[in-house]
């Protein structure tokens, strides 16, 4: 059981912002939050973890809740290559993943 | 950033035949690997948690007389499927990490197996 709550599906415009969210209400105090994406026929790729504070990276951002029972990714210019499936798990090295949210980028 | 190889990235095998999938981490020391399948269209469904050094645990209806998982060294991880039936096609996917600090994996690029 992920324990993770993620919209099936999102819609994007290209160069626009996008915000996934994820709700882990169940999350414990060592959880991290950890996001990855899936293209088609390739391994999920890692893109931002984080444990309580917003996080930033070349990839994307991480906007965690105050009472850290959801968080959002933050693609800040979608590209059509940012297309996927993104999934996002709360771990204590627990590895399971939920169905995600399928993004589409429109151009 | 960290690199997980597999191989092989896709094989095709006889009913009744046993395949092994290597994982390695190519420029990290991994202390925990994980194996996964995936069938289309569908997420990512964690098989079996591996840790060097010690016996694989295995999640809750996967066979692990049938999936063997080896992880014997920092760098290595091999998931044997024996005895493969056509209901074993799938895509599996191995990750690599650290348990600390922060539990991040990075995966492998799949294998496809297809039984016949």
């Amino acid at each position: 059981d992920a324990k993770t709550t993620q919209p099936n599906s999102m819609e994007s415009n290209e160069e626009e912002p996008v915000h996934l969210p994820c709700n882990h209400s169940t999350i414990s105090g060592t959880d991290y939050i950890h996001w990855y994406r899936q293209l088609p026929s390739q391994g999920p790729e890692y893109v931002i973890h984080g444990l309580t504070s917003n996080v930033n990276n070349r990839m994307a951002s991480l906007a965690i809740a105050e009472d850290r029972k959801s968080s959002t990714l933050i693609l800040h210019r979608a590209t059509l290559r940012d297309a996927a499936v993104y999934y996002c798990i709360k771990t204590n090295n627990d590895m399971r993943f939920g169905a995600g949210t399928r993004l589409t980028v429109k151009p | 950033g960290a690199v997980v190889s597999q191989h092989p990235s896709w094989v095709i095998c006889k009913s009744g035949t046993s395949v092994k999938i290597e994982c390695r981490s190519l420029d990290f020391q991994a202390t925990t690997m994980f194996w996964y399948r995936q069938f289309p269209k569908q997420s990512l469904m964690l098989m079996a948690t591996s840790n060097e050094g010690s016996k694989a645990t295995y999640e809750q209806g996967v066979e692990k007389d049938k999936f063997l998982i080896n992880h014997a060294s920092l760098t290595l991880s091999t998931l044997t499927v024996t005895s493969a039936h056509p209901e074993d096609s799938s895509f599996y996917i191995c990750s690599a990490g650290q348990a600390t600090p922060s539990y991040e994996q990075y995966f492998g690029p799949g294998t496809r197996l297809t039984v016949t």
